[in-house]
C-alpha cells in the first residue's frame, strides 16, 4: 500500500522560504517520479514540479526561479523548497507520485501552509 | 501556459448522465493522449478517476468514462449517484514539458 505524508511548518513569514517534506511508504522512492501540487484556498490545482531519485527535476516555469526539490533515498523522502514567499503562496500543498508528465496515482493528505507575518 | 477551461458547475439528478468538458489547445490536450481526471471531495486530496484519456484505474467505477476529440477532453458520469457530488479536475501534458490543470468543475447531484 503506497502512502505519502507531507510535513512542515504551517505558517511562513513573507519573504522567507517554505520547506516541506514528503515521506513515502510502501514503495521505494528510487523508482517513479515524485511531485508537488498546490491548491490555494477555494481555487484549483497547480503543478509545481517533479523530482526523480537521481536528482533530476522539472519545474513549472511560473515558479521555476523560486523552487527547488530534492530526494533523500536513505529516508525515502523528498522535499520542496520555495523561496521569497508571498501571501499568494498560501495554499494546501500536496505531494504525489507522478507517472512522468502523465498522471498522479497516489496523493498525500495535503498540508496547509499560510504565508503571513 | 493557461489553465485548461472547464465549466464551473454541472448538475444532474440521480441516475442521469452528465458530461464535463475540458478545453485546451493543440499544444496541450490536442498534442498527446495524456489527459487525466481527478475527483476531489471537500477537505480531501484529489483521487485519480481516468488517465490517458480513457483508461480507468483499478477500483474506479465503470460509471466513469473519458474521451477526447481534438483539443477537448470529456469526462462522463453515468448513473449519477449522491457520492459523485464533488469537484472534478482535468489535467494534461503540455508541449512545454509541464502538466497543467483545468479550473475545476463542481458537480451537484440534485
Amino acid at each position: 500500500q503506497v502512502q505519502l505524508q507531507e510535513s512542515g511548518p504551517g505558517l511562513v513569514k513573507p519573504a522567507e522560504t517554505l520547506s516541506l517534506t514528503c515521506t513515502v511508504s510502501g514503495v521505494s522512492i528510487s523508482t517513479y517520479y515524485w511531485s508537488w501540487i498546490r491548491q490555494p484556498p477555494g481555487k484549483g490545482l497547480e503543478w509545481i514540479g517533479y523530482v526523480y531519485y537521481s536528482g533530476s527535476t522539472n519545474y513549472n516555469p511560473s515558479l521555476k526561479s523560486r523552487v527547488s526539490m530534492s530526494v533523500d533515498t536513505s529516508k525515502n523522502q523528498f522535499s520542496l523548497h520555495l523561496t521569497s514567499v508571498t501571501t499568494a503562496d498560501t495554499a494546501v500543498y500536496y505531494c504525489a507520485r507522478e507517472r512522468t508528465l502523465d498522471y498522479f496515482d497516489y496523493w498525500g493528505q495535503g498540508t496547509q501552509v499560510t504565508v503571513s507575518s | 501556459q493557461s489553465a485548461l477551461t472547464q465549466p464551473a458547475s454541472v448538475s444532474g439528478s440521480p441516475g442521469q448522465s452528465i458530461t464535463i468538458s475540458c478545453t485546451g489547445t493543440s499544444s496541450d490536450v490536442g498534442s498527446h493522449d495524456l489527459v487525466s481526471w481527478y475527483q476531489q471531495h471537500p477537505g480531501k486530496p484529489p483521487k485519480l478517476m481516468i488517465y490517458e484519456v480513457a483508461k480507468r484505474p483499478s477500483g474506479v467505477s465503470d460509471r466513469f468514462s473519458g474521451s477526447k476529440s481534438g483539443n477537448t477532453a470529456s469526462l462522463t458520469i453515468s448513473g449519477l449517484q449522491p457520492e459523485d457530488e464533488a469537484d472534478y479536475y482535468c489535467c494534461s501534458y503540455a508541449l512545454s514539458n509541464i502538466l497543467i490543470f483545468g479550473g475545476g468543475t463542481k458537480v451537484t447531484v440534485l
